[in-house]
């Protein structure tokens, strides 16, 4: 079974726009640790944000927002005001407390194409 | 400071060859993960090592991958006799600790094309 989905494959705007990638997690630890990442096109992988699993609190850090909520595994990610900068595969990731390794386990990723 | 460094950048093997990649851990960083990103898909875990240490081998693959990092040097993943399906972007992070939720540090990733 999937333990993070990432519904949206692919995702096509125009610059300007708001635009929410989903992201669902599944795991049985209480502790735990989301995350969200940029890949550009050039290929690195860029951390946008780590939210542990006690902490609900929403954020928001210039046009990017996040939503967290617990009662529904999800960890919603808004980019507001979009620009054609924003176009590229966004991944979302857990990690569990379980074995206490640190290791990620990513989603599928959203391919976000923000158009001029 | 330099970041997580990974060379080569791109590295191309014929079936059969080996293929050796390396990756330099942020100054100070003692925990290194390597990940594999196929064609059109996410990434995924393969291996945890500390310095001298494998700690979780949990999604290598059970033959011909292995990995090590020694007290001196880059973290190594090597592949024997390499098959078209080992076409991949190779990840590596590191971190100056392990467990939950650490944060770690990404490379820029190797892109292995087997032909």
């Amino acid at each position: 079974a999937q333990k993070v989905t990432q519904a949206q494959t692919e995702i096509s705007v125009v610059e300007k726009e708001d635009v929410t990638l989903d992201c669902v997690y599944e795991t049985r630890d209480t502790t735990y640790y989301l995350f969200w990442y940029k890949q550009p096109p050039s290929g690195e992988l860029v951390f946008l944000i780590r939210r542990n699993s006690f902490d609900e609190q929403n954020e928001i850090s210039g046009r990017y927002s996040w939503n967290f909520q617990k009662s529904t595994s999800s960890f919603n990610f808004t980019i507001t005001a979009s620009q054609v900068v924003d176009s590229a595969v966004y991944f979302c990731a857990l990690s569990e407390a379980s074995g206490n390794t640190g290791k990620l386990i990513f989603g599928q990723g959203t391919t976000l194409q923000v158009k001029p | 400071n330099a970041g997580v460094m990974q060379n080569p950048r791109h590295l191309v093997r014929r079936r059969g060859q080996e293929a050796r990649l390396r990756c330099s851990p942020m100054k100070g960083h003692s925990h290194v993960y390597w990940y594999r990103q196929l064609p059109e898909e996410g990434l995924k875990f393969m291996v945890y090592l500390q310095k001298e240490n494998i700690i979780d081998e949990s999604g290598m693959p059970k033959e011909r991958f292995s990995a090590e990092f020694p007290k001196e040097g880059p973290s190594i993943l090597r592949i024997q006799q390499v098959v078209r399906g080992d076409s991949a972007a190779y990840f590596c992070a590191s971190s100056r600790t392990g467990g939950v939720g650490t944060e770690a540090f990404f490379g820029q990733g190797t892109r292995l094309t087997v032909v």
